[in-house]
């Protein structure tokens, strides 16, 4: 049973344009979710993370929403860059991380010149 | 330079072998995580430690074992009763806690022939 889950593969932007990376959780106990980026054969770099007492989060180009009601995350990206092809991956906890982490599946986000 | 070290990058064992994937990190934190990844996969959490000489089992523990004598190692060792343990292999660590994000290191690809 899956408790974290991006249903989109892959995923193909134009250069500069907004990307939008979607994630959705049924552990309603989770509170702590975070997004990671990826390359093969590397280990995941933290990019952005949320807590469940907020609804936004920003740092630079990235931007997390959290809509709990609806158990939904996205990543946004603004602009995209030929640098951020990558695979991301959304992951969550409860009682804030300290007992690891659930991951989804992951999106390979393919960014087109 | 702060971080997470894992060696070696690829390692091949014979099936039947029990192998130790080595972890180790300068960054002074606390708690320590081991995760597998397969390939299409998400990362799925194998064992935790919080504090030295403490460790817990995560979602996927059986077939591997590890110690936490010091707080700096947190050694994985794949036994023969893993019954798939070709993978990427992952140690990740953080403050232990709680909303606090965990650094990874840069894996280890294990092969078993």
């Amino acid at each position: 049973d899956q408790q974290v889950k991006q249903n989109s593969p892959s995923l193909s932007v134009q250069e500069g344009r907004i990307s939008i990376l979607n994630c959705d959780y049924t552990n309603s106990m989770f509170d702590y979710f975070l997004w990671y980026k990826k390359y093969p054969a590397e280990g995941p770099t933290f990019l952005i993370s949320i807590s469940s007492i907020k609804d936004k989060n920003e740092d630079g180009r990235f931007t997390v929403f959290l809509n709990k009601s609806a158990k939904h995350l996205s990543l946004h990206i603004v602009p995209s860059q030929p640098g951020d092809s990558a695979v991301y991956f959304c992951a969550a906890s409860s009682g804030g991380g300290a007992d690891g982490l659930t991951f989804g599946k992951g999106t390979h986000l393919i960014i087109q010149p | 330079d702060g971080g997470i070290t894992q060696s070696p990058k690829y390692l091949f064992r014979k099936e039947g072998q029990n192998v130790t994937l080595s972890c180790e990190q300068n960054l002074n934190h606390d708690a320590m995580y081991w995760y597998r990844q397969d390939p299409g996969q998400g990362l799925r959490l194998i064992y935790y430690s919080q504090i030295v000489n403490d460790f817990q089992k995560g979602d996927i523990a059986e077939g591997y074992s590890v110690s936490r004598e010091k707080k700096e190692s947190f050694p994985l060792t794949v036994t023969s009763a893993q019954k798939n343990p070709t993978a990427f292999y992952l140690c990740a660590s953080n403050h232990g806690s709680s909303y606090n994000e965990q650094f990874f290191g840069p894996g280890t690809r294990l092969t078993v022939l």
